[in-house]
């Protein structure tokens, strides 16, 4: 298995405040992704990443933010949590920008 | 507008029969095609994948199955197993990007 790490795993926040989810990887992969879970939508790009400092948005970005400062981390940021943004958070790594592995997620309910 | 979808939500199928979970997407720039599997409270785990200019890849009771000319997926499991019990994605690239699209999801029950 991929070694991808996600913290916290659960986080229970109020509406308006921020919120910072971490994403950890020990693999040395160039692209490190964020995706949301919700009921009848699969997984949806939120920000994406292809290098230290390189970002890019996905499908689902309005209100996150993203940073990459080392290979090895990537954090979403919600700058004002909304009770919308109550989902399921995914990381995922890859090395080619296609098979991507995912960590074990991170549960966020706000509130 | 879904580009990559997975119309039946949900499937059962009889221990030691076959699964066949379907896909279908609509923009034809896509290059490579992907299955996850998903169990409750876990990150999706990497099933199989297959390059548009092929027609079937194989790995195990695991068979993906393309058919470009109507732009379908297909991910067969032979014989099913109970632990084969999960939410199934398929996903797709945009040719030469890094980023994939992700169906909606197919909750597979295997019954003993």
């Amino acid at each position: 298995d991929a070694g991808i790490t996600q913290s916290p795993r659960h986080k229970v926040t109020e509406t308006g405040t921020p919120v910072t989810l971490r994403c950890h990887q020990t693999e040395n992969h160039r692209y490190m992704y964020w995706y949301r879970q919700d009921p009848g939508h699969g997984l949806r790009l939120i920000h994406y990443s292809y290098g230290v400092k390189d970002t890019d948005k996905g499908e689902v970005s309005d209100g996150y933010s993203v940073s990459r400062s080392k290979t090895e981390d990537f954090l979403l940021t919600l700058e004002s949590a909304t009770s919308s943004q109550t989902s399921v958070y995914f990381c995922a790594i890859s090395e080619l920008g296609y098979e991507q592995y995912f960590g074990p997620g991170t549960r966020l309910t706000v509130t | 507008d879904q580009q990559v979808k997975q119309n039946s939500p949900s499937l059962s199928v009889q221990e030691g029969r076959i699964s066949i979970l379907n896909c279908d997407y609509t923009n034809s720039m896509f290059d490579y095609f992907l299955w996850y599997k998903k169990y409750p409270a876990e990150g999706p785990t990497f099933l199989i994948s297959i390059s548009s200019i092929k027609d079937k890849n194989e790995d195990g009771r695991f068979t993906v199955f393309l058919n470009k000319s109507a732009k379908h997926l297909s991910l067969h499991i032979v014989p099913s197993q109970p632990g084969d019990s999960a939410v199934y994605f398929c996903a797709a690239r945009v040719d030469s990007s890094y980023k994939l699209i992700f169906g909606s999801g197919t909750r597979l029950l295997v019954r003993p």
